[in-house]
């Protein structure tokens, strides 16, 4: 099973700032099947990004995925208010899929 | 528009049974895999059972094999998960997903495309 850990635990930024979050599989993720999920207090998850770096329907562009392998980023180029949430990490390119146990990211 | 809509949930004593439904609309529903999905209170994600678009292959994780049961009708376009041998383990939001892709192959679902608002399920006595 591939084991996703996520970096940092907590993220706490100011509006305007840039987040980066990392997403580190235990072994290589097969064709770099990687996607991000955002989810609000008390909201569903949400998908951002897929195939690492491709973004969901309706995603703004300040929301960018990047890397391969084992080593994956979400990047939020200017944070805004409403980006306070937990994000989540899954590859789903191996088998049992697997989650990360997620990154909070505060707006301060 | 893609809309997941899940019922059922409720409290229930230990070893206890429930169902929970998950309607579906805005899409082909029988064109696609669907998955549940559990997240405890405070805790992450959980894919505890998927079905295949025709209903003709089914996973179950570990911590639920045995006692839930996946199904999905899909004339009625609903997908199912029936509960039983309950503990406060498995006290949790239980989401229905919807996977991007008719079939899959292994546990733990697919890429979760859209995602229904959640029940609660809470086990106590």
């Amino acid at each position: 099973e591939i084991v996703l850990t996520q970096s940092p635990g907590t993220l706490s930024l100011s509006p305007g700032e840039r987040a980066t979050l990392s997403c580190r599989a235990s072994q290589s993720v097969n064709s770099n099947y990687l996607a991000w999920y955002q989810q609000k207090p008390g909201r569903a998850p949400r998908l951002l990004i897929y195939g690492a770096s491709i973004r969901a329907t309706g995603i703004p562009d300040r929301l960018s995925g990047g890397g391969s392998g084992t080593d994956f980023t979400l990047t939020i180029s200017t944070l805004e208010p409403e980006d306070s949430a937990v994000y989540y990490c899954q590859q789903y390119g191996n088998s049992p899929r697997t989650f990360g146990q997620g990154t909070k990211l505060e707006i301060k | 528009e893609v809309q997941l809509v899940e019922s059922g949930g409720g409290l229930v004593q230990p070893g206890g049974s429930l169902r929970l439904s998950c309607a579906a609309s805005g899409f082909t529903f029988s064109g696609f895999a669907m998955s549940w999905v559990r997240q405890a209170p405070g805790k992450g994600l959980e894919c505890i059972s998927t079905i295949t678009n025709g209903g003709q292959t089914t996973y179950d994780a570990d911590s639920v094999k045995g006692r839930f049961t996946i199904s999905r009708d899909n004339p009625k376009n609903t997908l199912y998960l029936q509960l039983s041998s309950l503990s406060g383990e498995d006290t949790a939001i239980y989401y229905c997903a919807k996977v991007n892709s008719a079939y899959v192959y292994g546990y733990g679902g697919g890429l979760f495309d859209f995602w229904g608002q959640g029940t609660l399920v809470t086990v106590s006595s």
